[in-house]
């Protein structure tokens, strides 16, 4: 199985600070016929399910807020959030489908500081 | 928008069964494949089957092949998964997902609000 792993585990950002994600797989997500990354991540707040922020590591999903993006490449990707706000708060989870299971990191939690 | 509608969760004896519904609307259903993910108290997320666009293939997580089984009715525009041998572990919220194309190895773009499952004597 691909190995998704998550730092940290929880980050506090004041708000209109800048919060990073990052999310390392076991094996490169990278399917070299089609040059895209197989990588999603997902906002989940409290009580509710996920919601999709990202998908292809970098193509964000329509109705998400520019101040998300989604970088990296392989192996080694990172979530961004350019200016927190209070809205954000949440768990975040980076998926990926390029191997069988499909699986995900095991989440970061976003605080205001 | 898509709508996905979880039924059928509930409290449950160890060893017991539940067969999980899900109701889409607002997608052509037959051209999606669709997921079933699932969630631990106070876990994280956790992959459980998939089934593919056409109902003709299936995938299954280790930890509940053999005991689970994933179907569909395109007619229905309806999404199943039936529990068997139910375990205290298998205790969570079971959310019904739309995968973004009708084969597995693409994304999730759409859940449900969940079903909770609880096993337990």
């Amino acid at each position: 199985d691909i190995v998704m792993t998550q730092s940290p585990d929880s980050l506090a950002v004041s708000l209109g600070e800048r919060a990073t994600i990052n999310c390392k797989s076991s094996q490169s997500l990278l399917y070299s016929s089609n040059n895209k990354n197989y990588l999603a991540w997902y906002q989940q707040k409290s009580g509710q399910p996920p919601k999709l922020l990202i998908y292809w590591a970098s193509t964000r999903e329509s109705g998400v807020p520019d101040r998300f993006s989604g970088s990296g490449s392989g192996t080694d990707f990172t979530l961004t959030i350019s200016s927190l706000q209070a809205a954000d708060v949440a768990v975040y989870y980076c998926r990926q489908y390029y191997g069988s299971p499909p699986t995900f990191g095991q989440g970061t939690k976003v605080e205001i500081k | 928008e898509v709508q996905l509608l979880e039924s059928g969760g509930g409290l449950v004896q160890p060893g017991g069964s539940l067969r999980l519904s899900c109701t889409a609307s607002g997608m052509t259903f037959s051209k999606n494949a669709m997921s079933w993910v699932r969630q631990g108290p106070g876990k994280g997320l956790e992959w459980v089957s998939t089934i593919v666009a056409g109902g003709d293939t299936t995938y299954y997580a280790d930890s509940v092949k053999g005991r689970f089984t994933i179907s569909r009715d395109n007619l229905k525009n309806s999404l199943y998964l039936q529990m068997n041998s139910l375990r205290a572990e298998d205790t969570a919220i079971y959310y019904c997902t739309k995968v973004a194309a009708g084969t597995w190895y693409y994304y999730i773009d759409a859940w449900g609000k969940g079903t909770t499952v609880t096993v337990s004597s």
